[in-house]
């Protein structure tokens, strides 16, 4: 099994442009996550997703849309990038509803935002 | 609200000795306690889960207590390795879902 994975792991974009992060998990958990991770401010939550077909928002969804696409597939779209959205995003995923088990984590994406 | 609190500061350790941890949480305990490791350019990994009900959770050399008197969890690497060296995050319930301490950097000297 390849667990969670991300692409891409590394993206320069110009603000003002737009682009799709896409995470994928092969452990057929119910619940998906996006979280971002920037120096002194830790892991915080974006969207997640309890199950296919939900999507709820976290601590910091403004400037960011995701979509479900189905059990395996959770993605998360910038819009139109800007400076503040340059750090590392992770996906996630855990077995059961949101916050009942323990998450698995992909390796990252890190984004600058020129 | 509910809040998780890690010491930001890094944790030097002599290399043998017991690294421990301290995560604190604001408000009602949560069901759980979760710890993490996450090392340099990687995603976190679960290493363990400390139940409201529970104690003390042994895996090898870690040891993870839940003290719901102080609402503080410990979290003990013995004999500890320079392999141990990461940044160690704790992670709570709020409302449906988890959130995550800032992490605490660990580094084992040899």
């Amino acid at each position: 099994n390849a667990g969670v994975t991300q692409t891409p792991k590394f993206q320069v974009l110009k603000t003002g442009q737009s682009m799709t992060l896409q995470c994928a998990q092969d452990m057929n958990h119910n619940s998906m996550y996006w979280y971002r991770q920037d120096p002194g401010m830790g892991l915080r939550l974006i969207y997640y997703s309890a199950s296919e077909g939900t999507t709820d928002k976290g601590e910091v969804p403004n400037g960011y849309n995701v979509s479900r696409l189905n059990k395996r597939e959770f993605s998360l779209r910038l819009e139109s990038a800007a400076p503040s959205q340059t750090s590392v995003y992770f996906c996630a995923s855990s077995p059961l509803a949101p916050s009942t088990d323990t998450q698995y984590f992909g390796p990252g994406t890190r984004l600058t935002v020129l | 609200s509910q809040k998780i609190e890690q010491n930001s500061e890094a944790l030097n350790i002599q290399e043998g000795k017991t690294a421990t941890l301290t995560c604190n949480y604001t408000n009602y305990s949560p069901a759980y306690l979760q710890w993490y490791r996450q090392d340099p350019g990687r995603g976190p990994v679960f290493l363990l889960l400390i139940r409201e009900n529970e104690k003390e959770k042994r895996k090898e050399r870690l040891k993870v207590t839940f003290d719901t008197t102080l609402k503080q969890s410990l979290f003990h690497i013995t004999a500890s390795q320079p392999a141990d060296s990461a940044t160690y995050l704790c992670a709570r319930r709020r409302d449906d879902k988890i959130i995550f301490g800032k992490g605490t950097r660990l580094h084992i000297l040899p």
